[in-house]
């Protein structure tokens, strides 16, 4: 079965520093991965996904993520972070034949 | 605007009552999936369907059941067998199964216990 690692559970983060979430995943001859965010109380929204081609994908909210098939990963970067930023950040894969696999979240706090 | 609506967003359940989830969609997506959601849990599978009348076993099934009558439409009911509901659910749909598709959320139901 295929699996997702969310390596850090909480990242606390200052306002206006850069940020790094950290995401691998299960290798498989070819992978289809996403991030979402979910805010308080609400469903995920899709962030960004890697479907082919370039391995630096841009997403929405400035966020970006690269995909590394060496390493098997695909964390997620923001330059700079916003208070408003502070949500609950999934990483999910394909999961072949059956439906979407995630990982257990991330959840960043931007402290002013 | 399309999109996924639950409701409602909070529940309340006695003890040994079974209680119904409502989720619809107005995307034209022909799979829907349920979603239990625990504290530092992530997501995990309850059930899915790829299409009408057609559905399967995710990973936390037990003490869950569905029906899909309509494309639109895929209820999820917890029923007195779940010894844990509370939880916060969600429902989501996809425009098929392929696995390059995305899913599509709603805003979650509550389930508390009394």
């Amino acid at each position: 079965a295929q699996s997702v690692t969310q390596l850090d559970s909480q990242v606390p983060v200052f306002e206006e520093a850069p940020v790094e979430l950290r995401c691998n995943y299960s290798s498989s001859v070819s992978v289809y991965l996403f991030w979402y965010v979910q805010y308080p109380n609400q469903g995920l929204q899709l962030l960004l996904k890697y479907l082919s081609g370039s391995t630096l994908v841009k997403g929405i909210n400035g966020f970006e993520a690269e995909f590394n098939k060496s390493q098997t990963s695909f964390h997620l970067r923001k330059p700079s972070v916003h208070i408003s930023d502070t949500a609950e950040y999934f990483c999910a894969r394909d999961g072949g034949n059956t439906p979407l696999v995630f990982g257990k979240g991330t959840r960043l706090s931007v402290i002013a | 605007d399309g999109g996924i609506t639950q409701s409602p967003k909070y529940l309340f359940r006695k003890e040994g009552q079974n209680v119904t989830l409502s989720c619809e969609q107005n995307l034209n997506h022909d799979a829907m999936y349920w979603y239990r959601q625990d504290p530092g849990q992530g997501l995990r599978l309850i059930y899915y369907s790829q299409i009408v009348n057609d559905f399967q076993k995710g990973d936390i099934a037990e003490g869950y059941s569905v029906s899909r009558e309509k494309k639109e439409s895929f209820p999820l009911t917890v029923t007195s067998a779940q010894k844990n509901p509370t939880a916060f659910y969600l429902c989501a749909s996809s425009i098929s199964q392929n696995s390059n598709q995305p899913q599509h959320f709603g805003d979650g139901t509550r389930l508390s216990i009394l």
